[in-house]
């Protein structure tokens, strides 16, 4: 059974747009939420991450939004470029147990 | 070096043949995980291990499949009798105990032939 999931499998945003991916958890021992961005034949690396005793994180042009009661957080990509074509990954981590969960990526692709 | 280093980076072998994959995780990382990538395809779970405490094999596909950890560092995953299927790039990465960030390596392409 899968811990995280994530949706969509894949996106296609314009230029200048907003990129939208969702995941959702159902283990409340979860106590960390990062997303990692992978580039074509590159290990995947973190991106920004967020705890839930806040709703939303804000790093440049990248958003966390966190909702603890539906289980679901977000990633917000603002004014979305070439550059950010990717695949994404939210994970959850359960603290007790200091183990990573992963999302099951979503490929990004932001047309010029 | 400061990072997770796999290797091989890429290794072709011959359908029946045994591989090994190498990972060297950051130093005084506790946790290492390794996963498998298929072609523009998510991150599939293989293995967990945590300090000295018993690996969480539950993500090995079959029993072709293995890893250990020695001295709580290296780690070596083993593909016994490969096959076709099992071509996908092989992922590791680390975490310690007080830093949040599961640091991956480049992974390890294999293609079986």
């Amino acid at each position: 059974q899968q811990q995280v999931k994530q949706s969509p499998q894949s996106l296609i945003v314009q230029k200048g747009g907003i990129s939208i991916i969702n995941c959702a958890y159902e283990n409340t021992a979860f106590d960390y939420f990062p997303w990692y961005q992978q580039f074509p034949g590159k290990g995947p690396a973190l991106l920004i991450a967020i705890r839930p005793d806040v709703s939303e994180k804000k790093e440049g042009r990248f958003t966390i939004s966190f909702n603890k009661s539906a289980k679901q957080f977000s990633l917000h990509i603002m004014d979305s470029q070439p550059g950010d074509s990717a695949t994404y990954f939210c994970a959850a981590r359960e603290d007790n147990f200091n183990k990573f969960y992963f999302g099951s990526g979503t490929k990004l692709n932001v047309k010029p | 070096g400061a990072g997770v280093s796999q290797s091989p980076s890429n290794k072709v072998t011959e359908k029946g043949k045994d591989v090994e994959l190498r990972c060297d995780p950051i130093s005084g990382h506790t946790a290492l995980y390794w996963y498998r990538q298929s072609l523009g395809q998510g991150l599939e779970f293989l293995i967990y291990f945590q300090g000295n405490s018993a690996p969480d094999k539950s993500g090995l596909p079959s029993d072709r499949f293995s890893a250990e950890r020695t001295g709580g560092s290296v780690s070596t995953l083993t593909i016994q009798r490969t096959q076709q299927e099992d071509s996908a790039v092989y992922l590791c990465a680390s975490s310690s105990d007080i830093n949040t960030e599961a640091f991956f390596g480049q992974g390890t392409r294999l293609t079986v032939v």
